[in-house]
This record gives C-alpha cells, sequence and structure tokens, in this order.
C-alpha cells in the first residue's frame, strides 16, 4: 500500500492565482481531512469528510473548497491565493469510528507571494 | 467546541535522561487521546493513545497518563535518544481531531 500520497510536494503561486492540492489513499478509509501547519500554531483542520459526497468545515476554512467525489480521493482548492496561505498542508485519513488513528500523508510545501 | 493546550513549546533533554509534555483540553466529551511524533519534513505519525476509560497506558520507553477530572494529560519518554528528537503533538477526540500546538524535543547526546 501507498498509505496516503500527496502532489505536488512544493509550489509557489502568485496572490491570486488558484491550485488544486491532490491527496489519495488506498487503504480503503472512509474519513479523510486537510490540515495546514504554521510555525507555533501546531495543525489546524481545514475540511474534513467522513465518506464520499460528505465534507465539513474545520477551524479555518475560509479560501479553501474541497469535494469528496470518491472514497479514495479528496482535493482541496484554492480558489484566490493569498499570502496567509503560505504554509505546509497534510492530509490525513483513518477508518470511520476511529479519528484518534490518522495516517498522514508527507505533506505540500507551498509559498504565495 | 475542544481545545487542546500543550506545553512546554520546546524541551531538551540530555540522552539517558526522561521527557515529560503535558497536555489540557476542555471538552468532557473527547474520549480518545492520541500522541503523534512529527520528525523533520514528514507527516506526523501516531505513536501512542490513551482511551477515558484508562489511567496509564506503556509502550516500551514511552507512557500516557490521562486526569479525566482535571482534564489533563501527559506523554512521559524514558531513556531519551537522539532519534527521539522530534516535534510531539497531543490531540483529543470526540470528532473531529483537535491537535495542541506541538512540543520540539531535543535530545542532547
Amino acid at each position: 500500500n501507498a498509505g496516503v500520497t500527496q502532489t505536488p510536494k512544493f509550489q509557489v503561486l502568485k496572490t491570486g492565482q488558484s491550485m488544486t492540492l491532490q491527496c489519495a489513499q488506498d487503504m480503503n478509509h472512509e474519513y479523510m481531512s486537510w490540515y495546514r501547519q504554521d510555525p507555533g500554531m501546531g495543525l489546524r483542520l481545514i475540511h474534513y469528510s467522513v465518506g464520499a459526497g460528505i465534507t465539513d468545515q474545520g477551524e479555518v476554512p475560509n479560501g479553501y473548497n474541497v469535494s469528496r467525489s470518491t472514497t479514495e480521493d479528496f482535493p482541496l482548492r484554492l480558489l484566490s491565493a493569498a499570502p496567509s496561505q503560505t504554509s505546509v498542508y497534510f492530509c490525513a485519513s483513518s477508518k470511520q469510528g476511529a479519528y484518534y488513528e490518522q495516517y498522514f500523508g508527507p505533506g505540500t510545501r507551498l509559498t504565495v507571494t | 467546541g475542544e481545545n487542546v493546550e500543550q506545553h512546554p513549546s520546546t524541551l531538551s533533554v540530555q540522552e539517558g535522561d526522561s521527557a515529560v509534555i503535558k497536555c489540557t483540553y476542555s471538552d468532557s466529551a473527547s474520549n480518545y487521546f492520541p500522541w503523534y511524533k512529527q520528525e523533520l519534513g514528514k507527516g506526523p505519525q501516531l505513536i501512542i493513545d490513551i482511551r477515558s476509560n484508562v489511567g496509564e497506558k506503556k509502550d516500551q520507553r514511552i507512557a500516557v497518563t490521562l486526569n479525566k477530572t482535571a482534564k489533563h494529560f501527559s506523554l512521559h519518554i524514558t531513556e531519551t535518544q537522539p532519534e527521539d528528537s522530534a516535534v510531539y503533538f497531543c490531540a483529543a477526540t470526540n470528532t473531529p481531531l483537535v491537535f495542541g500546538k506541538g512540543t520540539r524535543l531535543s535530545v542532547i547526546a
């Protein structure tokens, strides 16, 4: 199993550009989530999904969209990038009901200039 | 919603000494308390967790304790080694998982 994969690993955007961060898992996990990690701020939840077709907002959802059309994929869309979105983004997945045991991807480092 | 506070933010110990990281939570409905370790350039990885009906759990050099009345839980690492150097996160969950801000542990050889 590849586990949780994320692409790209690094990305530089200009203010106002849009892009999609890809996340896929091959463990048949129902639950998937997106976090951003900033220095001194820990891991903050952006959006999460408890299954295909169901998404919900986390702590910091503004400026981001998600969709969950399949169990395997959970892309994160930046609508109009801002310097405040410069961060490291992690995707994670877990079995339904085992939210404490999340499997994280390797992360995407995003810089917005 | 749940709020998790974690202390200290940085911790340096000599190799072989013990390290303790403490967390508090706010939501009495939270029932799982996992700990994650993040090595440089990688995503966090679950190292141990404790359920709300358990007071203590050990796994080799790592132990976690939970005080439900006081709403705090701790990670204890004994006989620290250089490979223990990493960022450690506590978390609490009812749903979804809420993380503390992390502790950067440095083990000095």
